[in-house]
């Protein structure tokens, strides 16, 4: 498997603009996870999906932020609009099932808004 | 809620020892995970306690104090390429068993 994929690696978008993450989860993994990574803040849990369906996104630090899971291979995070302090590495992780020991993360989105 | 607490720096030097300390508040405890993230690369799981005592995998160990909600990372026979920051992770049983991060400890490893 070729583990998490996340895309794109690098993002630079102007302040406003709608930006859109992807990321596909390991292959049989059915929780699914969204972190946020800044200095400031350290890695910060955004949502967390379990079989397609969001249990906690009590991280989510506002309405600009919004996630999907149409199916078991496929999530999206999108910012709109979006603004400079948006910028962060934006990485997915995945796990198989509740009781998984080992969540895999993506190599991150990098998204820079000036 | 859920926090965790552990140094922001730890130095040591190559060969050496060195106990990185993990102290966290769960509501519901299920696990206290390690993972290391070298710079401008992607958390790597390390290893993992659900029960109280030490866990050994080569040169690292993490150790697990239900009672205490205290864990470490214990790093041996140090090197250089060990130079990254560590995180602990705990993991709650309610939410839905979502994990979250400490905000790391920066190790730097010296000749």
């Amino acid at each position: 498997d070729a583990g998490v994929i996340q895309s794109p690696r690098h993002e630079v978008t102007e302040m406003g603009q709608e930006v859109t993450l992807r990321c596909k989860p390991i292959s049989g993994h059915n929780s699914l996870f969204w972190y946020r990574q800044t200095m400031m803040r350290g890695l910060e849990l955004l949502i967390y999906f379990n079989n397609n369906v969001p249990i906690d996104d009590s991280g989510m630090p506002e309405d600009r932020f919004s996630a999907k899971m149409p199916n078991a291979s496929f999530s999206t995070l999108k910012i709109q609009p979006s603004e400079p302090r948006d910028s962060a590495v934006y990485f997915c992780a995945s796990r198989q099932g509740a009781a998984g020991t080992e969540a895999f993360f993506g190599q991150g989105t990098r998204l820079t808004v000036v | 809620g859920q926090s965790l607490e552990q140094p922001s720096e730890v130095t040591a030097v190559e060969g050496a020892i060195v106990q990185i300390n993990c102290t966290y508040q769960t509501s519901g405890f299920y696990g206290l995970s390690w993972y290391q993230q070298h710079d401008g690369g992607a958390p790597t799981f390390l290893s993992y306690n659900a029960l109280d005592g030490l866990e050994e995998t080569g040169r690292f160990s993490s150790f697990l104090s239900r009672s205490d909600s205290y864990g470490y990372l214990l790093l041996q026979e140090l090197q250089m390429k060990d130079s990254a920051s560590y995180f602990c992770a705990v993991r709650g049983n309610t939410g839905g068993f979502k994990t979250i991060f400490g905000a790391g400890t920066r190790l730097f490893v010296k000749a």
